[in-house]
């Protein structure tokens, strides 16, 4: 089974400063890492997976993430964020069918 | 192209009672989700279609869900009898084919359920 711990349940920033959500997963299978973003009253989207090849993943919207096997992380960044970056994240893990979801992360961002 | 779309978009019940969820994936979709996320964490896998077929529903609480997606095309979800802890905005999603990697799900708004 995997799962998947975000270590931020919310983190607030000011507009144009850089972001970092932390995502941790365990896994004895190798997985397949995504985030999502949920706006305000609305459905979930995908930012960006890690399948394979190269570490660093680039998302819509500016965000990267960078898989580290070795820390088991897949933090999610962004050199400069906006207002309307304000929304919740989450960081899901899939051995190749269903997603298991972190509990999110509410990222503020405030001028 | 038209999302996933589910209604209604928000229910109040009291405990005990009976409630459904409709939803409508994308068209040509042949999977088909539901999560359950309740306030405070990441959506829960409950059901799993592969067109009107369950391919896992090991999350389920077979007791009081059901679910069915008749034609392979739209699903309801009910709940019944409902209980507090069922408080939690259901969501359906749904991909072209059976979820792999390379599978983009696409998720509707959700359906706000509050049990009082």
């Amino acid at each position: 089974a995997q799962s998947v711990t975000q270590l931020d349940s919310q983190v607030p920033v000011f507009e144009e400063a850089p972001v970092e959500l932390r995502c941790n997963y365990s896994s004895s299978v190798s997985v397949y890492l995504f985030w999502y973003v949920q706006y305000p009253n609305q459905g979930l989207q995908l930012l960006l997976k890690y399948l394979s090849g190269s570490t660093l993943v680039k998302g819509i919207n500016g965000f990267e993430a960078e898989f580290n096997k070795s820390q088991t992380s897949f933090h999610l960044r962004k050199p400069s964020v906006h207002i309307s970056d304000t929304a919740e994240y989450f960081c899901a893990v899939s051995s190749g069918y269903a997603l298991n979801f972190g509990k999110g992360t509410s990222l503020l961002v405030t001028p | 192209e038209a999302g996933v779309a589910q209604s209604p978009r928000y229910k109040i019940i009291e405990k005990r009672q009976s409630v459904a969820f409709w939803c409508n994936p994308i068209s040509g979709h042949a999977t088909l989700y539901w999560y359950q996320q309740i306030l405070g964490q990441g959506p829960k896998l409950l059901i799993q279609f592969q067109n009107n077929g369950v391919v896992d529903d090991s999350q389920l609480p077979k007791d009081r869900f059901s679910a069915e997606r008749l034609k392979g095309v739209d699903s309801t979800l009910k709940i019944q009898p409902a209980k507090l802890e069922d408080s939690a905005v259901y969501l359906c999603a749904s991909s072209l084919r059976l979820s792999g990697a390379n599978e983009k799900l696409f998720f509707g708004s959700g359906t706000q359920l509050s049990v009082l």
